[in-house]
């Protein structure tokens, strides 16, 4: 069966810090990878996707940037943290193909920038 | 550009029915999907409509109607687990690629 892991859990930073959060995906090859942000009670914000090995989409412009080091390895870093990168961090997986499109989720970073 | 439109809340009884809209505006589309996310936990998907209908899920059914740009997510038989926030999401083709765009979420909530 396929799972998701990211790390760390929760993470408390000072602002100009850099920041680095990875996610991996085991029992599947070649998937869909993304990064998502949510804000406190708001919806998921696409940040990054990836459809394969050094293959990443930038959805918004931002002090942050991502990388896809190997098939199921998905980072997401900043070098200088902002107030405004507090939020939930959300990594998920697809299939790579088309059809019925679910996405599976990791349980997620909880970033505070202080 | 995208935009997706759903009520921000919603509150109904234990045992009810209760229908959360979605509509929106997009190029590219490929389908409708819906997702749940509990208070501090991630989503995990419901529900995806690529054509016009209904699809069922047990007590959970979810319809697309293309023309109409329009969704709904429908829960039967409501529980007190239900209350979460329910998200719709758009599949898009985006260079060939099939992309998601996230609502900015429903907060379902079930009073007994």
């Amino acid at each position: 069966s396929q799972t998701i892991h990211q790390w760390p859990a929760t993470l408390v930073q000072p602002v100009g810090s850099p920041l680095s959060l990875e996610c991996t995906v085991e029992g599947t090859s070649n998937p869909n990878l993304y990064w998502y942000r949510q804000a406190a009670g708001r919806g998921l914000q696409l940040l990054f996707y990836s459809v394969g090995i050094g293959q990443i989409s930038s959805e918004v412009p931002q002090n942050l940037s991502a990388s896809r080091p190997q098939d199921r390895q998905f980072i997401l870093s900043s070098k200088k943290l902002l107030l405004s990168d507090s939020g939930f961090y959300l990594c998920a997986w697809s299939v790579a193909a088309w059809g019925p499109y679910e996405q599976y989720f990791g349980p997620g970073t909880r970033l505070t920038v202080t | 550009g995208q935009s997706l439109e759903q009520p921000s809340e919603v509150t109904a009884v234990e045992g009810a029915i209760v229908q959360i809209n979605c509509t929106y505006q997009t190029s590219g589309f490929y389908g409708l999907s819906w997702y749940q996310q509990h208070d501090g936990g991630a989503p995990t998907f419901l529900s995806y409509n690529a054509l016009d209908g209904l699809e069922e899920t047990g007590r959970f059914s979810s319809f697309l109607s293309r023309s109409d740009s329009y969704g709904y997510l429908l829960l039967q038989e409501l529980q007190m687990k239900d209350s979460a926030s329910y998200f719709c999401a758009v599949s898009l083709n985006s260079g060939g690629y099939q992309k998601v765009t996230f609502g900015t979420g429903t907060k379902l909530q079930v009073i007994p």
